[in-house]
């Protein structure tokens, strides 16, 4: 059974910092996708990794993937108030093509001036 | 451009009643799924279709019911309603080719009585 990981879960963080989210998952897989969502909202697509060592930028956020590791991460630079929100990473299950998504918790992020 | 439509966005049910949430696309996407998001739970897959006549059950698939009888439409069925079921219900779709995002809509908020 796939599990997935996100720490932290709360994150409370000044303008200006920077800081990464952890996802880690369970077996292996061959996609992983970051979500952003805000309060009362859809999901949003930011990033699909889909092999080892990917990185991919959009702005102040960076996400990576190391398969070997089962390990995703999501850097915030030099944050802004406009990146609160809360971000998940969701992990496709083995086998490739499209089936389900199995997500982390979800990162709530709050950033104060 | 309409994306993934969901109706209704707000439900309020009496426990035993039964329902339809409404999903429909636009981007003739083969791939179409419903989770659930409980605070703190992330988003948990209920039911998932590979395209028109095919369905398959996610992690979470008691209580409901799906079909698939156009590329458009995916609906999914409460057979009757528990308290249970009260949660946020949300439809992606997305093309079946490995690492195509999947589109969410904005959500059914259902509570059950």
């Amino acid at each position: 059974e796939l599990k997935v990981e996100q720490n932290p879960l709360f994150l409370s963080m000044q303008e200006g910092k920077n800081y990464t989210i952890y996802c880690n998952y369970s077996t292996t897989s061959d996609r992983l996708y970051w979500y952003r969502q805000d309060p009362g909202k859809s999901l949003e697509s930011l990033f699909v990794l889909l092999s080892n060592g990917a990185v991919k930028q959009e702005g102040r956020l960076m996400a990576s993937l190391d398969t070997k590791a089962r390990l995703s991460t999501l850097h915030i630079t030099a944050a802004v108030h406009d990146l609160s929100a809360t971000y998940f990473c969701a992990v496709g299950h083995s086998g490739g093509g499209a089936d389900g998504l199995t997500f982390g918790k979800g990162t709530h992020l709050i950033i104060q001036p | 451009n309409a994306g993934v439509t969901q109706t209704p966005k707000f439900q309020v049910l009496k426990t035993g009643q039964s329902m339809t949430l409404q999903c429909a696309q636009d981007m003739n996407h083969e791939y179409m799924s419903w989770y659930r998001q409980d605070p703190g739970m992330g988003l948990r897959l209920i039911h998932y279709s590979v395209g028109a006549g095919i369905t398959d059950q996610g992690e979470v698939p008691n209580g409901y019911n799906v079909s698939r009888s156009t590329t458009e439409d995916f609906p999914l069925r409460l057979l009757s309603a528990a308290p249970s079921q009260t949660s946020v219900y949300f439809c992606a779709s997305s093309y079946s080719i490995t690492g195509r995002p999947q589109h969410f809509g904005d959500g059914t908020r259902l509570s059950i009585l």
